[in-house]
């Protein structure tokens, strides 16, 4: 069965640069859920969309953005990045919610370096 | 707000025993409630998941009961084997509104299990 897929897998980058993370949600599934996984702690959730428009936020920093696209792929844009930026980041997504099921399954996660 | 909280590991076990990780809640209404399973390099699994009072969820030979009077979703697991080494987290997804709405995590318990 098709998963979640997230790229790039691993992305280092320099402090004050900038990372475009990817995510391609299960077809037809049309919820998508970002959470940001440090090390050795839970995942904390930043944001989510449905249908392209954002349905909730969490603990996601002003210098973060993101956006769900037509073909329901999300791309998590984050700038002027910083040493506590490096971390496990998990893309999630659920649906069709007219289906009524509604159980959140993960990408692999994009592990992100800053130096 | 909405809290998991679950039993401080890691947790060690011989192949064949008997295995526990204790969960508890924090929140209001009720809350759909998930354990999911990481192992090493990998993303989140579901494991199994109960979305109302005293239903029990199961998957792999692991189990667990939501229990409203006790707000507790222990995992257990009759004879652990050593594939079963991961860690294991607790989260729940509140009640009213959007259904569809963020996971909250326990902080994990690491399981090793030895042959």
């Amino acid at each position: 069965a098709a998963g979640v897929i997230q790229s790039p897998r691993h992305l280092i980058k320099e402090k004050r640069e900038t990372a475009t993370l990817k995510c391609y949600p299960i077809p037809r599934h049309d919820t998508v859920y970002w959470y940001q996984q440090g090390p050795g702690q839970d995942p904390q959730f930043l944001i989510s969309f449905y249908e392209k428009m954002q349905s909730d936020k969490g603990s996601i920093p002003d210098r973060f953005s993101a956006q769900q696209f037509s073909d329901y792929h999300s791309e998590l844009n984050m700038s002027s990045l910083e040493l506590g930026d490096s971390a496990l980041y998990f893309c999630a997504s659920s649906g069709p919610r007219d289906s009524g099921t509604d159980t959140q399954y993960f990408g692999p996660g994009t592990r992100l370096t800053v130096l | 707000g909405n809290s998991v909280t679950q039993m401080e590991g890691p947790v060690t076990l011989s192949e064949e025993a008997f295995l526990t990780i204790n969960c508890t809640y924090t929140a209001t209404g009720y809350p759909s409630l998930f354990w999911y399973v990481q192992y090493p390099g990998e993303g989140l699994q579901l494991l199994l998941k109960a979305t109302k009072a005293d239903d029990k969820g199961s998957n792999k030979g692991f189990e667990a009961t939501y229990r409203k009077e006790t707000t507790s979703f222990h995992l257990e697991k009759g004879s652990v084997q050593v594939s079963d080494s991961a860690v294991y987290f607790c989260a729940l997804r509140r009640s009213g509104g959007t259904s569809y709405g963020k996971l909250t995590f326990g902080q994990g318990t690491i399981l090793t299990v030895h042959p």
